[in-house]
């Protein structure tokens, strides 16, 4: 059973950092491009990161360029968002999300985490 | 202000058709193909639609995609109770290099 769960959320101070993770079991993690999208409170959903499955390719929505990471380690099936310089306009649900295999193009995530709880305090 | 326009909201009752529009341009729908999403109401989003017109495994063929130039449309039929959610679709944006949302469609069953 394809399962992802993230953890890492939580209350931090505007300009501080976290660290996402995501737990990736019941699949070949390494053949499988990977997603973070979030949901910010009363608003919809908005891509943030996604990376190949080597690591090579990562691209980034505008806002959270040089100030995000995302990275992945295959070995141990994990895929990671380093959050710097964070804002109070960061605070959101962040999701997890495995790559359909196959997609021809577009954005298609078949599997979804529960997600993780980031709140930016100012 | 998103990249993909949607209508905010939709309401329709049990049984009927509804269909969503997504509104893009060259350079994101014109130029990729669109993912349709439910997330129910504290849940995780679901793949509903891919490839334009394609649905996952598991997914009831009362939902549809459709891609005409830089639009796209979800259509669900029979609709029930349980639709309702808000709806997105997705896109790759080249311009953006990144993928896009469109700002969601609450879906009410009424």
């Amino acid at each position: 059973e394809v399962q992802l769960v993230e953890s890492g959320g939580g209350l931090v101070q505007a300009g501080g950092s976290l660290r996402l993770s995501c737990a990736a079991s019941g699949f070949t993690f390494s053949s499988y491009w990977m997603t973070w999208v979030r949901r910010a409170p009363g608003k919809g959903l908005e891509w943030v990161a996604n990376i190949e499955q080597d690591g090579s390719n990562k691209y980034y929505v505008d806002s959270v360029k040089g100030r995000f990471t995302i990275s992945r380690d295959n070995a141990k099936n994990s895929l990671y968002l380093q959050m710097n310089s964070l804002r109070a306009e960061d605070t959101a649900v962040y999701y997890c999300a495995r790559g359909l295999f196959g997609c021809a193009g577009g954005i298609c995530d078949d599997y979804w985490g529960q997600g993780t709880l980031v709140t930016v305090s100012s | 202000q998103s990249v993909l326009t949607q209508p905010p909201s939709m309401s329709a009752a049990p049984g009927q058709k509804v269909t969503i529009s997504c509104s893009g341009s060259s350079s994101n729908i014109g130029n990729s193909y669109v993912s349709w999403y439910q997330q129910l109401p504290g849940t995780a989003p679901k793949l509903l639609i891919y490839e334009n017109d394609k649905r996952p495994s598991g997914i009831p063929d009362r939902f549809s995609g459709s891609k005409s130039g830089t639009s796209a449309t979800l259509g669900i039929t029979g609709l029930q109770t349980g639709d309702e959610a808000d709806y997105y679709c997705g896109t790759w944006d080249s311009s953006l290099s990144a993928g896009v949302f469109g700002g969601g469609t609450k879906l009410t069953v009424l």
